[in-house]
């Protein structure tokens, strides 16, 4: 069994469009992530929601909106795709915030042409 | 703000050791470690939660010293399935919650 698992595994858009990446884990964790692994390979986060609610919320474009319709699942909703878009958008879980290990999915390669 | 890792990048031989730092320019309440080899996500490795505590996976074992705002995490005798890329990822706690992967170390063992 997939513990956290993501879809699609890649997905090729055209700017302008607006996309989804759904996310789902079934750890029985209560802290979901998505993070942003660009080209030079750095990893950001972007989101994190603790029980449903938003805990973090790093300086990401207003585009960007993370949906949380219960704690096994956190999706990722971009509108207007741009050029720099393009990137791995990884989810991951954990029991809590800080003090757990980090689970991730597999992630999801955006192209944005 | 991201804290730094050294080096960047690094060869081995199998059986050599390695260490890769973790500098922070903030203070730091923990540690994580994780490894992404080329096209998977990445696995953790160890978290570190107080000053001065090490911990040990195998050969890998890391240590965390919070006065110098820094981590190092420690391959002995390598093998080849140590190559990747490491992250360390801190946690901030002064003020609001904040969690920073650092920059990377690509490393590659050969036979």
């Amino acid at each position: 069994d997939t513990a956290v698992s993501q879809t699609p595994k890649y997905l090729v858009t055209q700017m302008g469009n607006d996309k989804s990446i759904k996310c789902e884990q079934n750890l029985g964790h209560d802290t979901m992530y998505w993070y942003k692994q660009d080209s030079k390979k750095f990893l950001k986060i972007m989101f994190s929601y603790n029980n449903k609610e938003l805990i973090i919320n790093e300086t990401v474009p207003n585009r960007f909106s993370p949906k949380s319709p219960d704690k096994a699942h956190l999706n990722l909703h971009i509108n207007s795709l741009e050029l720099g878009d393009s990137a791995v958008y990884f989810c991951a879980s954990s029991p809590g915030t800080g003090d757990y290990e980090q689970y991730f999915g597999p992630g999801t390669r955006l192209t944005v042409t | 703000q991201q804290p730094v890792q050294s080096p960047q990048a690094v060869i081995l031989r199998e059986g050599e050791d390695a260490v890769i730092n973790c500098s922070s320019s903030k203070a730091l309440y923990s540690v994580h470690w994780y490894r992404q080899k080329h096209g998977e996500a990445p696995v953790f490795l160890m978290i570190l939660l107080k000053g001065g505590e090490q911990k040990g996976h195998e050969k890998i074992s890391a240590s965390f010293n919070e006065k110098k705002q820094q981590s190092s995490l420690y391959l002995t005798a390598s093998q080849l399935s140590y190559s990747g890329t490491y992250f360390c990822g801190t946690e901030l706690r002064s003020g609001t919650y904040k969690y920073i992967f650092g920059t990377g170390t690509r490393l590659k063992v050969l036979a």
